[in-house]
């Protein structure tokens, strides 16, 4: 079965500094993963995706991924934080259930940025 | 193009009752999945529909449905309703091939369910 744990389920950083929201993964094969941005009270924006192309992935509003096999690793950044980035993050990773791809998900980082 | 919707946008049941919600997929989009998310988790797998038929499923019992018509819009129904069934419901399309595909999926804004 494949899993993903978030660490840390609430960040805090100041307004333009680096953002790391940490994702690791377990996965019996090669998997797909996903990083997705849910606002108050909407659904989920997919942010980037990685499926065995590129290990650096870089999505919408500046973040970007790297898929790291040796640590099972696959943490979301961004250089400068924005106040619009304040949002629940969620790590997902998509595993086969019988004939179907369903997505398994962490338990997401509660991202704030102070001003 | 375009994106998932989703109806109603907040329902309120009491248990025992039955409920039905309603996904309309993206354009060109033939497969639907439907997630739960309690309040403060990640959204959980409830189950998948490809071409109209149940094409995988998570840990949710029978009392959870579901249908896929043929122009893939999809209907989750929930039956006795219990207060844990409280949560937003997501709905998510994407384009596959029956266990591949592209495997990106979108999703809807959700219908946040209450069960008092």
């Amino acid at each position: 079965a494949q899993s993903v744990t978030q660490l840390g389920s609430h960040v805090s950083v100041s307004e333009g500094a680096l953002v790391l929201l940490r994702c690791n993964y377990s996965s019996s094969v090669p998997p797909y993963l996903f990083w997705y941005v849910q606002y108050p009270n909407q659904g989920l924006q997919l942010l980037l995706k990685y499926t065995s192309a590129a290990t650096l992935v870089k999505g919408i509003n500046g973040f970007e991924a790297e898929f790291k096999k040796s640590e099972t690793s696959f943490h979301l950044t961004k250089p400068s934080a924005h106040m619009s980035d304040a949002a629940e993050y969620f790590c997902a990773v998509s595993a086969s259930t019988g004939s179907a791809r369903q997505l398994t998900f962490g338990s997401g980082t509660q991202l704030t940025v102070l001003p | 193009e375009t994106g998932v919707t989703q109806s109603p946008t907040h329902l309120i049941k009491t248990r025992g009752q039955q409920v039905t919600l309603r996904c309309s997929s993206q354009s060109g989009h033939n497969t639907v999945s439907w997630y739960q998310q309690a309040l403060g988790q990640g959204p959980q797998f409830i189950f998948q529909y490809y071409r109209e038929e149940e094409n995988g499923r998570g840990n949710f019992p029978p009392r959870f449905s579901g249908l896929q018509f043929p122009n893939y819009s999809s209907e989750l129904n929930v039956n006795a309703l219990e207060l844990d069934d409280s949560a937003l419901y997501l709905c998510a399309s994407s384009w596959g091939l029956r266990g591949g595909g592209t495997d990106t999926q979108y999703f809807g804004p959700g219908t946040r369910l209450t069960v008092l």
